[in-house]
């Protein structure tokens, strides 16, 4: 059984601050890593996709990076607004194309 | 451009009885997804579609089984509802079956509560 673990669970954060969670899976095995973000009341969407050991993606203010040798992968916000308030899924993909999501880290942003 | 839609939005019913859920994925995908995601955890994969047929399966019973059209829409029913069954089904679709560096997109889901 694939495991996926985030942390942490939940997170409150003032306006402006910065922050990162984390993602965990298993080392072995490693064919992608995917971040969403989901909004209440809405669908998740899709932040990156990561491939490669070492890889860093960015968007806006959102940035991630990849460790695939020990098995994990950063979620970093820049100077958080609360409209970034929202849960964090990262999702694990195998070369067995088995895909694993870990339980989230739900974030919000006081004004 | 139309995401995925799904329906209905929010179905109650009883334990036995049975339930059919629907998807429409993006314009231009072709992989369908299906996902169950109860209070406080990730989604779970339950089955994903590619070319009418299943390719891929969680861990979940036979009382799950699903369906994809021509059109690439796709079904999830479950039979013999258990109170257990009660969860957001979420659907998500994307392009190609082995391409797996691409995101999928997600519909915004189908609650389901079993009394």
């Amino acid at each position: 059984i694939l495991n996926v673990e985030q942390s942490p669970q939940s997170l409150h954060v003032q306006e402006g601050d910065s922050t990162n969670f984390t993602c965990s899976f298993p080392s072995s095995n490693f064919y992608a890593l995917h971040w969403y973000r989901w909004e209440t009341a809405k669908s998740p969407e899709a932040l990156f996709v990561m491939t490669l050991n070492g890889d860093e993606k960015k968007k806006g203010r959102i940035s991630a990076t990849l460790n695939t040798k020990e098995g994990y992968s950063y979620l970093y916000i820049k100077g958080s607004q609360p409209e970034d308030s929202a849960t964090y899924l990262c999702a694990f993909r195998d070369y067995g194309q088995n895909f694993v999501f870990g339980p989230g880290t739900r974030l919000s942003v006081l004004p | 451009d139309a995401g995925v839609t799904q329906s209905p939005t929010h179905l109650i019913k009883t334990r036995g009885q049975q339930v059919t859920l629907r998807c429409s994925p993006k314009s231009g995908h072709d992989t369908v997804s299906w996902y169950q995601q109860a209070l406080g955890q990730g989604p779970q994969f339950i089955f994903q579609y590619y070319e009418e047929e299943e390719r891929q399966r969680g861990n979940f019973p036979d009382r799950f089984s699903g369906h994809q059209f021509p059109n690439y829409s796709s079904e999830l029913n479950v039979n013999a509802l258990l109170l257990g069954d009660s969860a957001l089904y979420l659907c998500a679709s994307s392009f190609g079956y082995q391409n797996s560096n691409q995101p999928q997109h997600f519909g915004d889901g189908t609650r389901l509560s079993i009394l």
